[in-house]
């Protein structure tokens, strides 16, 4: 099985600056790793697939790069609205997995 | 526009079993799979596994094989997903979520499916 860790726990940052967030891989998933946003209360919402392809709607703010074992997601000058739970997703190899999510909040 | 909606919330016994169901509507059904994935309290997204919405093929995380069953019936482009044998740590929000090419863009408003004595 695929163990996807998340690094780190948590972010501080402020609004308007950058977050960058990182995924790695037990083994190569290739370019299928996925990013969500969770928000309390809420059902996740996908912002990235394929690493790189951001999903319809989603701000051009989130960008995602890597591939094989390494993986980030940055969110350029943060708004108010980003501050929640982000977690990656391999889809390369079943059975699938998450990681343990990093939560952005509010320097 | 795509929706998934889910039933609503269950109380269970240790012991019992619980079906969460997940009505599909908005696209083809037999044209996606249902995956599933759940989250108990305070923590994160755990993956349970996958069922294919044209044949029924699924695919289950190792730590519920033999206590998970996934199921469709395409006549109402709805999914189930049942689970036995609950113990405490089972309590959590079930998820569904369609599946394409592997991610999920569109997913349930959530099951909480509680266990206690």
């Amino acid at each position: 099985e695929i163990v996807m860790t998340q690094s780190p726990a948590t972010l501080s940052v402020s609004p308007g600056e950058r977050a960058t967030l990182s995924c790695r891989a037990s083994q190569s998933v290739s370019s299928n790793l996925a990013w969500y946003q969770q928000k309390p209360g809420q059902a996740p919402r996908l912002l990235i697939y394929g690493a790189s392809t951001r999903a319809t709607g989603i701000p051009a703010r989130f960008s995602g790069s890597g591939s094989g074992t390494e993986f980030t997601l940055t969110i350029s000058s943060l708004q108010s609205e980003d501050f929640a739970v982000y977690y990656c997703q391999q889809y390369n190899n079943w059975p699938y997995a998450f990681g343990q999510g990093t939560k952005l909040e509010i320097k | 526009q795509v929706q998934l909606v889910q039933s609503g919330a269950e109380v269970k016994k240790p012991g019992a079993s619980v079906k969460v169901s997940c009505k599909a509507s908005g696209y083809t059904f037999t044209s996606h799979g249902i995956s599933w994935a759940r989250q108990a309290p305070g923590q994160g997204l755990e993956w349970m596994g996958w069922i294919s919405g044209y044949n029924g093929n699924t695919k289950y995380a190792q730590k519920l094989q033999g206590r998970v069953t996934m199921t469709t019936d395409t006549s109402t482009s709805t999914a189930y997903m049942e689970l036995r044998s609950l113990r405490s740590d089972d309590t959590a929000v079930y998820y569904c979520a369609r599946e394409v090419g592997g991610y999920e863009p569109n997913w349930g408003q959530g099951t909480l499916v509680t266990v206690s004595s």
